[in-house]
């Protein structure tokens, strides 16, 4: 079975810009979350859905918004990008809200 | 606030010599306490999930337990693989995992 997947890679974007990060969680799997890790940091929860609706939010700003579509995939957008947006963005899947979550390899996000 | 605090930040190990990683935490209402190791830029990989105080799990040299306050994850005649970042998180009454910063443990040949 595959595992999560995340798209792209590697992404390189400039300030004051915007970007969207792709996820398709395993198959079968109704729960997406997102999470922010920065170097030497554990990763910090951003979003958490579960069947299409907001189960929870992190302590990020309105410049991060997220959504699940009916396949339980699920992107997330960040507007006008700040030097301190760089980070691996990891997203991760569970049966439900509460299961345990299983990470993808994450997006390497670069803001210049 | 949910809090996860891991020590030591940093363990260098000699192959064959067995340790412990510490997890402490505080949490309203646990619902489960994690283990997922990490690779340099990779993402976590699921280890283990204790739910309740006096439980343990093993997968081949690792070992988790669970007190109300701590986890430890026993590693028993680590091999330079085992090498990696080890995360400790919990999971309340909310749904996010709150992690802690992690144990960098390097396992020299």
């Amino acid at each position: 079975d595959a595992g999560v997947t995340q798209s792209p890679t590697h992404l390189i974007k400039t300030r004051g810009q915007q970007v969207t990060l792709r996820c398709s969680p395993i198959s079968g799997h109704k729960s997406v979350s997102w999470y922010q890790q920065v170097l030497g940091q554990g990763p910090q929860f951003i979003f958490q859905y579960y069947e299409k609706e907001e189960r929870g939010r992190g302590n990020f700003p309105d410049r991060f918004s997220a959504r699940q579509f009916p396949n339980y995939s699920s992107e997330l957008n960040v507007n006008a990008l700040l030097l301190g947006d760089s980070a691996l963005y990891l997203c991760a899947s569970s049966l439900a809200d509460t299961d345990t979550q299983y990470f993808g390899p994450g997006t390497r996000l670069t803001v210049l | 606030e949910d809090q996860v605090t891991q020590s030591p930040e940093a363990l260098r190990l000699q192959e064959g010599e067995s340790s412990s990683l510490n997890c402490s935490y505080t949490v309203s209402g646990l619902r489960g306490l994690f283990w997922y190791r990490q690779d340099p830029g990779k993402g976590p990989e699921f280890l283990f999930t204790l739910y309740s105080a006096g439980e343990e799990k093993e997968k081949e040299r690792l070992k988790a337990t669970l007190t109300k306050k701590e986890s430890f994850l026993h590693i028993t005649a680590p091999k330079p693989e085992d090498s990696a970042t080890y995360l400790c998180a919990v999971q309340g009454t909310g749904y996010a995992l709150n992690f802690g910063k992690g144990t960098s443990l390097l396992v020299t040949p």
